[in-house]
């Protein structure tokens, strides 16, 4: 079984702070997913990364794929309010034809204004 | 593009009772999934159907979850008998075969069992 680590469980920050949230396996994924999802809400793909070393910008959020394709982070810069939420990791890998997501048990961010 | 559709949003039943779910996915997805998302933590992996055909259903406890796609296009969760501890949400969602593959979800259903 496919096992994601994230840490911390939990953070709570101030506005303006900087912050990373780190996801881990002792498996290697094709593909590494991570998702925000909002109470009430289901998770909304954020980013996908595949090559090993792998750095994504989407504004102030920042993805790492490691290069071993085992571990990934996000980086938050300058929080807002509004990038409060549940944060998950998602391996990706094959099953016969059809993808499968191995989800971690997620960051609980707040960022406090 | 009109999102994954779930139904209901919230139901609350009695142990023992039984309760289904209705998924309807992004038009032209033929991958459709069901998660259950116990509080705290992150989605695990119920049924995985691509169209019709179920293409993993190993974490699906058979002897009271039950799911079917009959016609390749939405889905049924169904619980029978309910215990306490299959309070959570439900989330379905669903994904196309193109590559690299994002999951679509939708809102799930939230259901508590007393």
């Amino acid at each position: 079984t496919q096992l994601l680590e994230q840490s911390p469980q939990f953070l709570s920050i101030q506005e303006g702070e900087n912050l990373t949230v780190y996801c881990n396996s002792s498996s290697v994924f094709s593909s590494l997913q991570w998702y925000r999802q909002e109470p009430g809400e289901g998770p909304v793909l954020l980013v996908t990364v595949v090559t090993g070393g792998e750095v994504k910008k989407l504004k102030r959020l920042t993805f790492q794929f490691g290069d071993a394709r085992k571990d990934s982070s996000l980086h938050i810069t300058a929080a807002q309010p509004g990038d409060t939420g549940l944060y998950l990791c998602a391996g990706s890998d094959l099953l016969g034809s059809a993808r499968q997501l191995t989800f971690g048990s997620g960051t609980q961010l707040t960022v406090l204004p | 593009e009109a999102g994954v559709a779930q139904s209901p949003r919230y139901k609350i039943i009695e142990k023992r009772q039984s309760v289904a779910f209705w998924c309807n996915p992004i038009s032209g997805h033929a991958t459709l999934y069901w998660y259950q998302q116990i509080l705290g933590q992150g989605p695990k992996l119920l049924i995985q159907f691509q169209n019709n055909g179920v293409v993993d259903d190993s974490q699906l406890p058979k002897d009271r979850f039950s799911a079917e796609r009959l016609k390749g296009v939405d889905s049924t969760l169904k619980i029978q008998p309910a215990k306490l501890e299959d309070s959570a949400v439900y989330l379905c969602a669903s994904s196309s075969s193109s590559t690299p593959v994002g999951q679509y979800f939708g809102p799930g259903t939230r259901l508590t069992v007393t």
